[in-house]
């Protein structure tokens, strides 16, 4: 157990589909992320929040939106999504947000979401 | 841009033999190092880190050694186990660029 959940561990989805990725973190950490991990590509950061508020968005595309409540939960929505955006969705957290420290930044994540678009 | 990377996408060693595996980064200004591993079904699980101001950090069978000269670290795992089967992934602390990771087997 990391501390990090995320839910549902499978989603199959159509291209007209809307679904909901869940994270929950229960390290009382302060920065959220969201990653796209395909096969055979880095680790992709998709965006960051920090306190809630979001501090990176990495050129993702809108139908991606991500929620953050509170400092515990993250959600991604998802709208009309492609092929191509089949992957490992995963979640992490840490302490504190980007560039507050170095061992702060140590991230913990979830099992991630294997997400597949038909 | 800045980049972390790792030199071979695929190692296979005898288990009970020790395991290196290397990565390289651009960012000379880059202070801190995180390993991470991840199993298969599994996130990413961070395993050890190194600031810039040392030049080796020992773990439980794990050894983390940076040489900024050339801009290199690498992860030695000693008398590698069949649980040590993973990615792993190095990271710099202030940027999110994890690379496509090196992939141990390790053969029984």
């Amino acid at each position: 157990e990391t501390g990090v959940t995320q839910t549902p561990r499978h989603l199959v989805m159509g291209m007209t589909n809307k679904k909901s990725l869940k994270c929950e973190q229960h390290l009382g950490h302060n920065a959220m992320y969201w990653y796209k991990q395909s096969a055979k590509k880095p680790l992709e950061l998709m965006f960051v929040y920090s306190l809630e508020e979001r501090v990176e968005n990495n050129s993702v595309p809108s139908r991606f939106s991500p929620e953050c409540p509170n400092s515990s939960h993250l959600f991604l929505h998802l709208h009309t999504l492609q092929p191509e955006d089949s992957a490992l969705y995963l979640c992490a957290s840490s302490q504190e947000g980007p560039f507050r420290g170095a061992h702060k930044n140590i991230q913990y994540f979830g099992a991630g979401t294997r997400l597949s678009v038909l | 841009g800045e980049s972390v990377g790792l030199h071979l996408p695929t190692l296979s060693v005898q288990e009970g033999d020790n395991s290196i595996i290397n990565c390289a980064y651009s960012n000379s200004a880059s202070d801190y190092f995180i390993w991470y591993k991840q199993e298969s079904g599994k996130g990413p699980q961070f395993i050890i880190d190194i600031r810039s101001n040392m030049d080796k950090r020992q773990g439980q069978r794990v050894t983390v050694l940076l040489n900024k000269t050339v801009k290199h670290l690498s992860l030695q795992i000693a008398a590698t186990q069949p649980g040590d089967s993973a990615v792993y992934f190095c990271a710099e602390s202030d940027q999110f660029y994890f690379g496509t990771g090196t992939s141990l087997t390790v053969i029984p």
